[in-house]
């Protein structure tokens, strides 16, 4: 198994406040993504990143921030959280972005009160 | 715009039966078409990779077919076995320099005993 650790893996949390997930590899894999997955919608890019401090938005970005200040680590945060961000969120890396297979995480349960 | 659909949308057979499932996709210009599989409560899993000049490839149980004339795939599973139940996922990647690959909804199989 790629080496993918999310945490926290279930989060309780309350509207307004703020919250971060984090995704760390140890595969040294250039691309990282965020993807959010929610009934009916299947999964979707919140913000990937294809190196350290290269970032960019994918098709629901609105209400997130990400960071990747080291190759490993890929940070999500929810600057004031609401209940529509209420979902299962993955990280995914891969070698080449292009063509390459997505390694996913176990997920991140959220849950936004 | 890119776009994957997958049908059906959910399916449930008996153990031992077989089942096929369909992928149409309008991404352009194609690199390769994978199928996930993703547990409940696991994250996905890459099955097969299919990429223009293949039609047809196994793993297993598990056959893919791509017919990039019609852009068409399927995915189909022998002998199923319980432990089929999941999510199959159809993602296709495109050629020339993008690093988001298409993901559809997917298809929930159930397996009944």
């Amino acid at each position: 198994d790629a080496g993918i650790t999310q945490s926290p893996r279930h989060k309780v949390t309350e509207t307004g406040t703020p919250v971060t997930l984090r995704c760390h590899q140890t595969e040294n894999h250039r691309y990282m993504y965020w993807y959010r997955q929610d009934p009916g919608h299947g999964l979707r890019l919140i913000h990937y990143s294809y190196g350290v401090k290269d970032t960019d938005k994918g098709e629901v970005s609105d209400g997130y921030s990400v960071s990747r200040s080291k190759t490993e680590d890929f940070l999500l945060t929810l600057e004031s959280a609401t209940s529509s961000q209420t979902s299962v969120y993955f990280c995914a890396i891969s070698d080449h972005g292009q063509s390459g297979e997505l390694f996913f995480g176990e997920g991140s349960r959220l849950t936004v009160l | 715009k890119n776009q994957v659909e997958q049908s059906p949308q959910s399916l449930i057979i008996l153990e031992g039966k077989n089942c096929t499932l369909q992928c149409n996709y309008t991404v352009s210009p194609f690199s390769n078409l994978r199928w996930y599989k993703q547990d409940t409560g696991r994250g996905p899993v890459s099955l097969t990779i299919m990429t223009f000049s293949e039609n047809t490839k196994s793993n297993g149980r598990y056959t893919a077919t791509l017919d990039a004339d019609t852009k068409q795939s399927s995915l189909h599973i022998t002998a199923s076995q319980l432990s089929d139940s999941a999510s199959y996922i159809c993602v296709v990647s495109a050629a020339g320099g993008s690093y988001i690959p298409t993901f559809g909804r997917g298809t929930s199989l159930i397996v009944h005993p």
